[in-house]
């Protein structure tokens, strides 16, 4: 099955530590997302990444960071930095940056204990 | 400054009413237009896009863009309680810093 896959779905963070989201895609696209949800809020953009070693700060890049090794992955690290991690994240990609479709995986829901 | 924007609703229409949902967005140059929807919970699944003025057909759903207006809109028709969740309106914004920007989202609440 073609498709993206964000794992865990469920992820549990202590206070001053680092966590890894993982984004994976088999739809051979180019452009990988990353946005933050959260409650009754829209969609914002942490980091897109329109080609393999190449990634851009989105508009809440702060405490975050990311890696585009392999066009088929995209981590995401919710660094200590980000005081205010609790949120839902969604991973998407598109065949292009530009004027084409996003599709987005299941998304991880991030929670700090 | 990139900006779209919704009616954060709720919007409550009947079973088989035609649910009428709104966007508008700033930059003027912008070129193509989603629509998606979002159950509770859930990640956004697309159901529309549109990059032409004028109407767009797909079942039950019609987009509408008007880009003099800088106006895009989905009108469900025969609307059901399935299709009770939020619709997010998403834009890109060309230039240098291509990327999808979204609105916050209008929740539609369809009463059997």
């Amino acid at each position: 099955d073609g498709g993206i896959t964000q794992s865990p779905k469920y992820l549990f963070r202590k206070e001053g530590q680092n966590v890894t989201l993982s984004c994976e895609q088999n739809l051979n696209h180019d452009a990988m997302y990353w946005y933050r949800q959260d409650p009754g809020q829209g969609l914002r953009l942490i980091y897109y990444s329109q080609i393999v070693n190449d990634f851009q700060k989105g508009d809440i890049a702060e405490g975050y960071s990311v890696s585009r090794e392999k066009k088929e992955s995209f981590p995401l690290t919710v660094t200590s930095a980000q005081k205010n991690p609790t949120a839902f994240y969604l991973c998407a990609s598109s065949i292009q940056l530009q004027n084409t479709e996003a599709f987005f995986g299941q998304g991880t829901r991030l929670t700090v204990v | 400054q990139k900006e779209v924007e919704q009616n954060s609703g709720p919007l409550s229409v009947p079973e088989g009413a035609i649910a009428s949902l709104n966007c508008t967005y700033s930059d003027r140059g912008s070129q193509s237009f989603f629509w998606y929807r979002q159950y509770s919970g859930k990640s956004p699944e697309l159901i529309m896009s549109i990059y032409s003025n004028g109407d767009k057909e797909d079942g039950r759903f019609t987009a509408q863009l008007n880009k003099a207006s800088q106006y895009v809109s989905l009108l469900i028709r025969d609307s059901q309680p399935s299709d009770s969740a939020t619709y997010l309106c998403a834009v890109t914004f060309g230039g240098s810093q291509g990327n999808l920007i979204f609105g916050k989202g209008t929740k539609l609440s369809v009463k059997p």
